[in-house]
């Protein structure tokens, strides 16, 4: 069965750490792979997606991840957070072609402390 | 760019009443579009997919006499909540399709939060 797995529930780090948010999957095959951001009370803005090619994937906001197949993986990373990146981030999978399944993980909660 | 649009953002209304929730896509075609509930706290589950002209398809577990979808025309699918009660509060997300960058994409609305007194 199709599973998306955010092992961490909430994350604090400190304006101007680095980031690594978690995500693995369970698919038959390789899935499109998708980071989202919700903030409080908002709908969800897409960070990045991977469909295919390059496995190191840029998006918005100075975000980047990268799909590790081997690994089933797909961890998005910020090299310095900045206290605006506070929000929940949820990372999804979807089949090829296909987005009328979209599968989420149960979101990651991040904290920024000043 | 790709702009879904929800309404209202939010919604108080008293058991036992209806309330219907827009999904518009702004500047694009949407033959397709998606309506999730979130929980407080929780992750996005998929509801039913909407389909203009033709009646939605819901995910198991999901009353369709109780969540009413109609996708009427190519920009605009609404979700009513019938007879709602309190246990119906939840955040309510649609989506869109979107051909973008060569590939689909999906574009989400701001939500509406309901909340049943």
């Amino acid at each position: 069965a199709q599973s998306v797995t955010q092992p961490d529930i909430h994350i604090t780090v400190s304006e101007g750490a680095s980031l690594e948010l978690r995500c693995n999957y369970s698919y038959g095959a390789t899935p499109y792979l998708f980071w989202y951001v919700q903030s409080p009370g908002q709908g969800l803005q897409l960070l990045l997606k991977y469909f295919s090619g390059d496995t190191l994937v840029q998006g918005i906001k100075g975000f980047e991840a990268e799909f590790k197949r081997s690994q089933s993986s797909f961890n998005l990373r910020k090299p310095s957070v900045h206290w605006s990146d506070a929000a929940e981030y949820f990372c999804a999978v979807a089949a090829p072609g296909n987005f009328n399944k979209f599968y989420f993980g149960s979101g990651t909660k991040l904290n920024v402390k000043p | 760019g790709a702009v879904v649009s929800q309404h209202p953002s939010r919604v108080i209304c008293k058991s036992g009443t209806s309330v219907k929730i827009e999904c518009r896509s702004l500047d694009f075609q949407a033959t397709t579009m998606f309506w999730y509930r979130q929980f407080p706290k929780q992750s996005l589950m998929l509801m039913a997919t909407s389909n203009e002209g033709s009646k939605a398809t819901y995910e198991q577990g999901v009353e369709k006499d109780k969540f009413l979808i109609n996708h009427a025309s190519l920009t605009l699918s609404t979700l009513t909540v019938t007879s709602a009660h309190p246990e119906d509060s939840s955040f309510y997300i649609c989506s869109a399709s979107f051909q973008g960058s060569g590939a689909n994409v999906l574009t989400f609305g701001a939500g509406s939060r309901l909340t049943v007194l």
